[in-house]
């Protein structure tokens, strides 16, 4: 089955820092990459996504993702923070049998905390 | 264009009690699906459905049971809540698999 890693549970930016989220994936084939955005007592607002082609993608807010298919990685960047993007941040792959939006597996999220 | 609706926002069960969260969504998406959310765990996915009459298991659907009579509405039954049921409970749909996945509010349960 796939699995997406988070290894950073909080992470600290200063406001107008530049940002990097983490993000693995465990999969035998390429899967559909998303990040998404929660805000606090909010659903999820998708940031971006990876089907194929680019591996560097853009999203809303300022926010880019790229895909390192030789490390698995799906990793999200943004160059200068904003104190509104202090948000909780989840990777998640889709795409793959038993997953897609019917299906997504979800890393544990990050908690993106911005000190003025 | 409302997107996902999730009725009731909040509600708090007694252990044993049943109750059906509510998922509408009105942007004929085919793809369906419920998680929940508890801390530390990012979302896990209970049930999701490819179509109306069509619904399968997804990593944790003990305890939920889903039904998809209509492809707006997708509704999960909890049969006899229980405490490790306290969660926040979100419903997703999308146009495609693997397309862009459009979540609701979220419904938070408590069960004591």
């Amino acid at each position: 089955a796939q699995s997406v890693t988070q290894p950073d549970i909080h992470i600290t930016v200063s406001e107008g820092a530049s940002l990097e989220l983490r993000c693995n994936y465990s999969y035998g084939a390429t899967p559909y990459l998303f990040w998404y955005v929660q805000s606090p007592g909010q659903g999820l607002q998708l940031l971006l996504k990876y089907f194929s082609g680019d591996t560097l993608v853009q999203g809303i807010k300022g926010f880019e993702a790229e895909f390192k298919r030789s490390q698995s990685s799906f990793n999200l960047r943004k160059p200068s923070v904003h104190w509104s993007d202090a948000a909780e941040y989840f990777c998640a792959v889709g795409g793959v049998p038993g997953g897609g939006a019917d299906g997504l597996t979800f890393g544990k999220g990050t908690h993106l905390i911005i000190q003025p | 264009n409302a997107g996902v609706t999730q009725t009731p926002k909040f509600q708090v069960l007694k252990t044993g009690q049943s109750m059906t969260l509510q998922c509408a969504q009105d942007m004929n998406h085919e793809y369906m699906s419920w998680y929940r959310q508890d801390p530390g765990m990012g979302l896990r996915l209970i049930h999701y459905s490819v179509g109306a009459g069509i619904t399968d298991q997804g990593e944790v659907p003990n305890g939920y049971n889903v039904s998809r009579s209509t492809t707006e509405d997708f509704p999960l039954r909890l049969l006899s809540a229980a405490p490790s049921q306290t969660s926040v409970y979100f419903c997703a749909s999308s146009y495609s698999r693997g397309g862009n996945a459009f979540f609701g509010q979220g419904t938070r349960l408590t069960v004591v």
